[in-house]
C-alpha cells in the first residue's frame, strides 16, 4: 500500500500567501526528507528532519514521529517557489510521496 | 503503478574493485537519474541521462563513476575503482519527460553498496 500520503496534490497561491504542505506515513520511520524538484528533474533537498522543527529561510519543517506526520510551511510565497515538493519516508529504504504541485501566481 | 527495478538490492565488495549497479527503468521513459544516500544523511543527486548522454551531473559524480544504457537495456552506474566513501544506497529514477514537465519521477528501491 501507499506508505506516504501527501496533501494537497496541488495548490495555487497568490504571491505573498503562506503554504502548508502535509505528509502522512502509514508505517514507522527513521526519518523523513522534504525535496524540491527542479524543472530538470534533480531534487534539491530542503530538510532532513528526523523529528521536531527545523527552519531554513522562509521554510519550516515539523515532524512528529509518534503521529506519523510531517509538514512543510512556506511563508510569504514567491513565484520562484512554484514547482513540485516531495516528502520521503526514510525507513532504511526511501519511500516518496506523490508530491504537491505548487503554483504561485504574481 | 510503474516500477523501476534495481539490481542488486545489496552488494558487498572490497575497496578498489569495480561495481556495476543496474537499473531497469519504466518502459517508454526517456530520462534516467541516479541518486546517492549515505546512511543517515540526505539523498543527493548524482547524474541524469538522456539520449545516450549525461545531461547534468553533480560534484559527487566523480571521475571513477560512469553511466550508460547500451541499446535500451539496463541503465547502469559503474564505479571503478571503488572507495570506502562510495558505501551508500544508490537510487535510480526515470521519467517519461524532463522532470519539470511531468512532475513525476519514478524511483527504484535502491541498491545498497558496502565497500570494505
Amino acid at each position: 500500500g501507499q506508505q506516504v500520503q501527501q496533501s494537497p496534490a496541488s495548490l495555487v497561491l497568490q504571491e505573498g500567501e503562506n503554504a502548508e504542505l502535509q505528509c502522512n506515513f502509514s508505517t514507522s520511520l527513521n526519518s523523513m526528507q522534504w525535496f524540491y524538484q527542479r524543472p530538470g528533474g534533480s531534487l534539491v533537498s530542503l530538510f532532513y528532519n528526523p523529528s521536531g522543527t527545523k527552519h531554513s529561510g522562509r521554510l519550516t519543517s515539523t515532524t512528529v514521529i509518534k503521529e506519523r506526520r510531517s509538514s512543510l510551511h512556506i511563508s510569504s510565497s514567491q513565484t520562484t517557489d512554484s514547482g513540485t515538493y516531495l516528502c520521503a519516508l526514510d525507513n532504511n529504504r526511501i519511500f516518496f510521496g506523490d508530491g504537491t504541485q505548487l503554483v504561485v501566481k504574481p | 503503478g510503474p516500477k523501476v527495478l534495481q539490481i542488486p538490492s545489496h552488494q558487498i565488495i572490497d575497496m578498489g574493485q569495480m561495481v556495476t549497479l543496474n537499473c531497469d527503468p519504466v518502459s517508454n521513459h526517456l530520462y534516467f537519474y541516479w541518486y546517492k544516500q549515505i546512511l543517515g544523511q540526505q539523498m543527493e543527486f548524482l547524474v541524469n541521462f538522456y539520449n545516450g548522454k549525461v545531461m547534468e551531473k553533480s560534484k559527487l559524480f566523480k571521475d571513477q563513476f560512469s553511466v550508460e544504457r547500451p541499446d535500451g537495456s539496463y541503465f547502469t552506474l559503474k564505479i571503478q575503482p571503488t572507495a570506502l566513501e562510495d558505501s551508500a544506497v544508490y537510487f535510480c529514477a526515470s521519467s517519461p519527460d524532463w522532470g519539470g514537465n511531468t512532475g513525476q519521477l519514478y524511483f527504484g528501491e535502491g541498491s545498497k553498496l558496502t565497500v570494505l
